[in-house]
């Protein structure tokens, strides 16, 4: 499973875009990335799922460089309620592959959205 | 509303006792999934089951073990409990292959070992 790196933490404030960055140099060809919310005592919330280029959905963005090492959540014009933990996936998501059954969090990135 | 039940949503009991905690899918999804999610660590893949098998097994300790029912709700059964074992415990579920929708995650069972 490819290992992720982001920022522990970020801020923001409410009308802003933000953008959060995460690192996958070891990214396999099979492996989509995938971004999940979790607000405090909730279970983590499906966001967005990619593979390359860009993908978008009502909430978020997703941009992926043509070399797939990174990519970068973009959330538009943030409000309070978006502050929670960003988590950062990388695997391959299909049961052929085998180790998405295995999909560990990490840490995340805590965002603040202040007022 | 996710879709997927877990069951109690608080628990508090003693060392060296049994619980079960439970967990109905989402309608329609064959997967379930159990994450441990701690103060110190992170969310923490503890097994998966598809349509009743064992699929694959992550840092579940002997002392835990799940199954999943024909009806294909799943009980994670944590026995000799210690004061380390509080945790936040999230079931997931997944129709198959995770790959367009991920995964759904339910509120989780707040499990308090004293």
């Amino acid at each position: 499973l490819a290992k992720t790196t982001q920022p522990i933490s970020m801020d923001s404030y409410e009308g802003q875009e933000v953008n959060i960055t995460c690192s996958h140099n070891n990214i396999a060809t099979n492996d989509y990335i995938t971004w999940y919310q979790q607000f405090p005592s909730q279970g983590p919330r499906f966001i967005i799922q990619g593979y390359k280029t860009k993908v978008t959905n009502e909430v978020a963005s997703l941009f992926i460089p043509a070399d797939r090492k990174s990519s970068t959540l973009s959330l538009p014009r943030v409000s309070l309620s978006d502050t929670a933990v960003y988590y950062c996936l990388v695997g391959d998501m299909s049961y052929s592959g085998g180790s998405n059954y295995k999909l560990t969090f990490g840490k995340g990135t805590l965002l603040t959205v202040n007022p | 509303d996710s879709g997927v039940t877990q069951t109690p949503k608080h628990l508090i009991t003693a060392t060296g006792q049994r619980v079960t905690l439970r967990c109905s899918p989402r309608s329609g999804d064959l997967s379930v999934y159990w994450y441990q999610q701690s103060l110190d660590q992170g969310l923490q893949f503890l097994i998966h089951y598809y349509n009743g098998e064992e699929r694959a097994k992550g840092n579940i300790l002997e002392r835990f073990s799940a199954q999943q029912f024909p009806d294909l709700h799943s009980e994670l059964n944590l026995s000799s409990l210690e004061l380390g074992d509080s945790a936040l415990y999230f079931c997931a579920s997944s129709v198959g292959e995770p790959r367009t929708y991920g995964y759904t995650f339910g509120s989780g069972t707040r499990l308090t070992v004293v």
